[in-house]
């Protein structure tokens, strides 16, 4: 069955620190790949997405995550973290053939909830 | 860029009532919404698929005649829990995409608290 998993529940970083939120998968082929953020009592932004090509991509707010097929994973990285990075982030999955009307399907993980200290 | 517009943010209701959420693309046209629900600490599951002009489509498990879903418009699409219990209180998102290919914006949210 397909599966995300996000093996940290919660991370505390310092405020400037680099951040790196681990995302599994487990899936048949290579699924498309997104990583949202959730503010408290909000909906989700999107962040960045990989489909294909070049595996280290770019995001919003100075976000990049890395695709590795071999080890079927997606890690969101920042280089330093700042005070309004804390929020609760979620890596999903959907795949290919699923994208598109009914791209609904998405897959999350439980999250990673996010800490900054000062 | 795409805006999704989810209201109530925040409702409370009585044991036995029903509450309407809606979900509206606020400056794109949406054949298809979706409605999620996120219990605390846990991912957002996906409920159903809100078809403009046709029938929801259910995931398994989820109970057609208590979540009614209404997509009457190419703006709006609303949730309607019936009847609603304690165990109904969730976080309730809705989201929608412009086009097919294009990634889903979320809205806000509600926060259903049924007493």
């Amino acid at each position: 069955a397909q599966s995300v998993t996000q093996p940290d529940i919660h991370i505390t970083v310092s405020e400037g620190a680099s951040l790196e939120l681990r995302c599994n998968y487990s899936y048949g082929a290579t699924p498309y790949l997104f990583w949202y953020v959730q503010s408290p009592g909000q909906g989700l932004q999107l962040l960045l997405k990989y489909f294909s090509g070049d595996t280290l991509v770019q995001g919003i707010k100075g976000f990049e995550a890395e695709f590795k097929r071999s080890q079927s994973s997606f890690n969101l990285r920042k280089p330093s973290v700042h005070w309004s990075d804390a929020a609760e982030y979620f890596c999903a999955v959907v795949s290919p053939m699923n994208y598109g009307g009914s791209q609904g399907n998405l897959i999350f993980g439980k999250g990673t909830k996010l800490s900054v200290k000062p | 860029g795409a805006v999704v517009s989810q209201h109530p943010s925040r409702v409370i209701c009585k044991s036995g009532t029903s509450v309407k959420i809606e979900c509206r693309s606020l400056d794109f046209q949406a054949t298809t919404m979706f409605w999620y629900r996120q219990f605390p600490k846990q991912s957002l599951m996906l409920m159903a698929t809100s078809n403009e002009g046709s029938k929801a489509t259910y995931e398994q498990g989820v109970e057609k005649d208590k979540f009614l879903i209404n997509h009457a418009s190419l703006t709006l699409s609303t949730l309607t829990v019936t009847s609603a219990h304690p165990e109904d209180s969730s976080f309730y998102i809705c989201s929608a995409t412009p086009i097919d290919s294009s990634p889903l914006h979320f809205g806000n949210g509600t926060r259903l608290t049924v007493t």
